[in-house]
């Protein structure tokens, strides 16, 4: 089995409409991070959280919320998506001493 | 705070030449670096990471980095690519003593290996 699972890998949506981005990992890690991805731009944090009580924000946190259901899993929600939120998002999670990264497959999001 | 720069958005090389892509980074702690290739309508993988030690590093398919302290570096290298190195490549930094953990990744550069 995979090491971070993130589901849906794919979706269509259309403006405006609530958005739930799902990830799991079975690397037993606190530490789990949201990233979005643009052409030309990297990948830019969300929001990460080192435990389940821990949620922060990161650099492009505007109209995303966060939700550390367990250890294992850490949800991105789009309340109200909007066009710009196009994009290909990868969980992550790390070891303590981030030393070791694991990324998920992404989830390639598309808002008419 | 940490930044990372790469220079180069796209790199065009023929098979069997050479290639470096750049990676700078700035941090005034010290860093973890890292290598990550992204292949078409695929996830991150890492290629290779600097710690501590020495300062070449050798990472998967033939890739190794260097790590230049005084030139704030890490720049990729391989001595003769492949077709299928066509793929996107990240360098990201992390400061594991700056209390957040956080990797920052540049902008990518896109590797084109032509025929």
């Amino acid at each position: 089995d995979a090491d971070v699972t993130q589901t849906p890998r794919n979706r269509i949506t259309k403006t405006g409409k609530r958005i739930m981005l799902e990830c799991s990992q079975t690397k037993g890690h606190d530490r789990m991070y949201w990233y979005r991805q643009d052409p030309g731009l990297g990948l830019q944090l969300i929001y990460y959280s080192f435990d389940v009580k821990d949620i922060n924000k990161g650099e492009i946190s505007d109209g995303y919320s966060v939700s550390r259901q367990a250890q294992a899993k850490f949800s991105l929600s789009l309340e109200s998506a909007i066009p710009n939120q196009t994009a290909l998002y990868f969980c992550a999670t790390s070891d303590l001493a981030g030393l070791a990264w694991f990324f998920g497959p992404g989830t390639r999001l598309t808002v008419l | 705070a940490q930044s990372v720069t790469q220079l180069d958005s796209q790199v065009p090389v023929f098979e069997e030449a050479p290639v470096e892509l750049r990676c700078n980074y700035s941090s005034s702690v010290s860093v973890y670096l890292f290598w990550y290739v992204q292949y078409p309508n695929q996830g991150l993988q890492l290629l290779l990471k600097y710690l501590s030690g020495s300062t070449l590093v050798k990472g998967i398919n033939g890739f190794e980095a260097e790590f230049n302290k005084s030139q704030t570096s890490f720049h990729l290298r391989k001595p003769s690519v492949h077709i299928s190195d066509t793929a996107e490549y990240f360098c990201a930094v992390s400061a594991p003593n700056s209390g957040t953990y956080k990797y920052i990744f540049g902008t990518g550069t896109r590797l084109k290996v032509l025929a």
